[in-house]
C-alpha cells in the first residue's frame, strides 16, 4: 500500500515565487492535515480538511492555501513564498471517528527551502 | 487552549538502560493520548496510544499510561536499543485537531 504520498520531498525557491506541495492518500480517509515542521516547535497545523470540499484553519495558515476537490488529494499552495516558510511539510491523514480524529498516518515529507 | 509539553532533549542512553519521557497536557475535554516516533528522514509513525483515562497503550516494548489525575502520558521503555534512536513526540487529540509537542531526541550507544 502507498498510503500517503507527498510530492516533491526536496525543492529551493526564491523569495516571491509559488508552488504546490501535493498529497495523495489511498486509504480513503476522510480526514487530511498539512504540518509543519521547524526545530524545537515540534509539528503544528496549517490547514486540515474532514472531507471532500471542506477546509478550516489550523494553528499557522498564513501564507498558505488549500482545496479538497476528491477524497484522495489534499495540495498546499504557497502563493508568495517567503524565508520564513522554508521547514519540513508533513501531510497527514485519518479515517474519520465518532470521537475524535483517531491516528494520523504521515507522509514521509517535503524540505522547503526558501531563499 | 490545548496543548503537550514534553521533556526536551536531547537524551543520551546506553544500550539496555531505562528510558523515560515525560509528557504532561492540558486539554478541555476528553482527549486520545499518542506516542508517535520519527527515524531520521521518514515521516511519524504511531508508536501507541490511549483513549481513556488509566488506559496502558504498549508497543515494541515501550508503555505509557493515559493518568487524567496528573495530565500525564510518559513514556517508558525497560530496556533500550541502539535502534530506538529516534525523536519522540507527545500529542494529544480533540475534536478536529492534533497538539503535537516539541519532540525528544533520543540516541541510544552501544
Amino acid at each position: 500500500n502507498a498510503g500517503v504520498t507527498q510530492t516533491p520531498k526536496f525543492q529551493v525557491l526564491k523569495t516571491g515565487q509559488s508552488m504546490t506541495l501535493q498529497c495523495a492518500q489511498d486509504m480513503n480517509h476522510e480526514y487530511m492535515s498539512w504540518y509543519r515542521q521547524d526545530p524545537g516547535m515540534g509539528l503544528r497545523l496549517i490547514h486540515y480538511s474532514v472531507g471532500a470540499g471542506i477546509t478550516d484553519q489550523g494553528e499557522v495558515p498564513n501564507g498558505y492555501n488549500v482545496s479538497r476537490s476528491t477524497t484522495e488529494d489534499f495540495p498546499l499552495r504557497l502563493l508568495s513564498a517567503a524565508p520564513s516558510q522554508t521547514s519540513v511539510y508533513f501531510c497527514a491523514s485519518s479515517a474519520s471517528r465518532d470521537r475524535g480524529i483517531g491516528e494520523l498516518f504521515f507522509g514521509e515529507g517535503s524540505r522547503l527551502t526558501v531563499l | 487552549g490545548d496543548s503537550v509539553t514534553q521533556m526536551e532533549g536531547p537524551v543520551t542512553l546506553s544500550e539496555e538502560a531505562f528510558l523515560t519521557i515525560n509528557c504532561t497536557y492540558t486539554a478541555t475535554g476528553y482527549p486520545s493520548l499518542f506516542w508517535y516516533v520519527q527515524y531520521p528522514g521518514e515521516g511519524l509513525q504511531l508508536l501507541l496510544k490511549a483513549t481513556k483515562a488509566d488506559d496502558k497503550g504498549s508497543n515494541k516494548g515501550f508503555e505509557a499510561t493515559y493518568r487524567k489525575e496528573t495530565t500525564s502520558f510518559h513514556l517508558e521503555k525497560g530496556s533500550v536499543q541502539v535502534s530506538d534512536s529516534a525523536v519522540y513526540f507527545c500529542a494529544l487529540n480533540t475534536g478536529n485537531q492534533f497538539y503535537f509537542g516539541t519532540g525528544t531526541s533520543l540516541t541510544v550507544i552501544p
